[in-house]
């Protein structure tokens, strides 16, 4: 079956540094991942999406990576700062009409030291 | 503007009794979905809509879970006969578009927990 991982060890880093967070697949080919930002008591907020056929994404302080080779996506947050520490998930689809279903990894938390 | 709203934020519930948790979704959007996540784990999917038609329903874990939404907007996931296992927080998403690689904006959640 679907599976997604990620590091469910708890990351801590100082501010300002790079904060690279990790997730896996196995068992499928996803057209796509997303990362998303979930903060306690709320839902995931929506960050990044990168496609299948697509390297490497970047917005502001933030890049994502796929490497199908690996099944591997890469996740990092530069110049990390307090207001970064949150809990970040990764989550696939397979972009088909019928089946919109996302699979999500069990999350990585983040804690940045000011 | 107004985001995915769900209600009621929290309920308890005696087990055995039946629950319903509403969803209003961005106005607009054309998918809804709902999940389902564990303390310390990842969303799991429910179930789909696309507008009024329930397009997916895979990831209902057993009959006594039942999703409507009626008139292609507001949605309910009901829970009959709700057990312990069922505690959980239940995340409402919904998106824009038809298909392809669309973002999912989730609501606040409804925190489930049985008694």
């Amino acid at each position: 079956s679907q599976k997604i991982e990620q590091n469910s060890e708890a990351l801590n880093i100082q501010e300002g540094k790079t904060a690279t967070l990790t997730c896996n697949y196995t068992n499928y080919s996803p057209a796509y991942l997303q990362w998303y930002r979930q903060d306690p008591g709320r839902g995931p907020v929506f960050l990044l999406l990168i496609r299948e056929n697509e390297k490497e994404k970047r917005k502001e302080r933030l890049k994502v990576t796929f490497d199908t080779t690996l099944k591997q996506s890469l996740f990092h947050i530069t110049a990390s700062q307090p207001a970064d520490s949150a809990t970040y998930l990764c989550a696939s689809g397979r972009g088909d009409t019928g089946r919109r279903a996302l699979t999500f990894g069990s999350g990585t938390r983040l804690q940045v030291q000011p | 503007g107004a985001g995915v709203s769900q209600s009621p934020r929290y309920k308890v519930a005696k087990r055995g009794q039946d629950v319903a948790l509403r969803c209003d979704p961005i106005s607009g959007h054309v998918s809804l979905f709902w999940y389902q996540q564990a303390l310390g784990q990842g969303p799991e999917f429910l179930t789909y809509f696309q507008n009024e038609a329930q397009l997916d329903k895979s990831g209902l874990p057993s009959d006594r879970f039942f999703a409507e939404r009626p008139e292609g907007s507001v949605s309910t996931l009901k829970i009959q006969r709700t057990q312990q296992e069922d505690s959980a927080v239940y995340l409402c998403a919904s998106s824009l578009e038809y298909g392809g690689t669309d973002t999912q904006y989730f609501g606040p959640g409804t925190r489930l927990t049985v008694l």
